[in-house]
């Protein structure tokens, strides 16, 4: 079966300007995650959904970051007037209730804000 | 908070030794641990899950332990190749959301 997708692989971007990336998680899987990965820093937490609700947007870094989820399945993640420091690898994760509570990643989006 | 340490940073051994990739976190009360291979420019591949009520997984060549009372897990992988060659990052979950903390990772070279 299909894993989870992410769009586009790589977005480059000029400083100031707004991007959605978007996640497609695993069929059924009800929780999706939004990591970042950014030289220096490693990979850290951005938000949590269940179903689609956020119950935990405490990894995001400043107001200028949303993400969404609609019908228990596609997310985006916008981040408004990018910054340089935005750019970083953004991975998206799925997890199916139950069971080994394994997290399945996507490929990532390479952001590059120029 | 909980924080994840890898050990060692770096690591470049030759073909077909064995070698342990350590682990290290500081808030025991954690659901579970996994380890993940990362290939330059790709995603995150699951290697092993470990449940908190687990001591080891098996999977081929690749061993994980858990000692979650000391808070500590070794990947152990067994006659190296240099398909093995990557970064390796451990991530543990607990917390109410089950978000991952990862560690910094293991870039593990494997000589021809």
């Amino acid at each position: 079966g299909a894993g989870v997708s992410q769009s586009p692989s790589n977005k480059v971007t000029e400083k100031g300007k707004d991007v959605e990336l978007r996640c497609d998680p695993i069929s059924g899987h009800t929780a999706l995650y939004w990591y970042r990965q950014s030289l220096g820093q490693g990979l850290e937490f951005l938000i949590y959904f269940q179903g689609n609700s956020a119950p935990d947007k405490s990894g995001l870094p400043s107001d200028r970051f949303s993400a969404e989820r609609t019908g228990g399945s596609v997310s985006t993640l916008t981040i408004q007037r990018t910054q340089q420091e935005d750019s970083a690898v953004y991975l998206c994760a799925s997890i199916t209730s139950g069971g080994l509570n394994e997290q399945f990643f996507g490929p990532g989006t390479r952001l590059t804000v120029l | 908070k909980q924080e994840v340490t890898q050990i060692p940073a770096a690591l470049s051994v030759p073909e077909g030794e064995n070698l342990v990739l350590n682990c290290s976190f500081t808030d025991s009360a954690i659901y579970n641990l996994q380890w993940f291979r990362q290939d330059p420019g790709k995603g995150l591949t699951s290697l092993l899950l470990i449940q908190s009520s687990q001591r080891e997984q098996t999977s081929g060549r690749l061993n994980a332990s858990l000692d979650k009372s000391s808070g500590r897990s070794t990947l152990y992988i067994a006659a190296s190749q240099p398909g093995d060659s990557a970064t390796y990052l451990c991530a543990v979950r607990g917390g109410a959301t089950n978000k991952l903390i990862f560690g910094t990772g293991t870039l593990l070279a494997v000589q021809p």
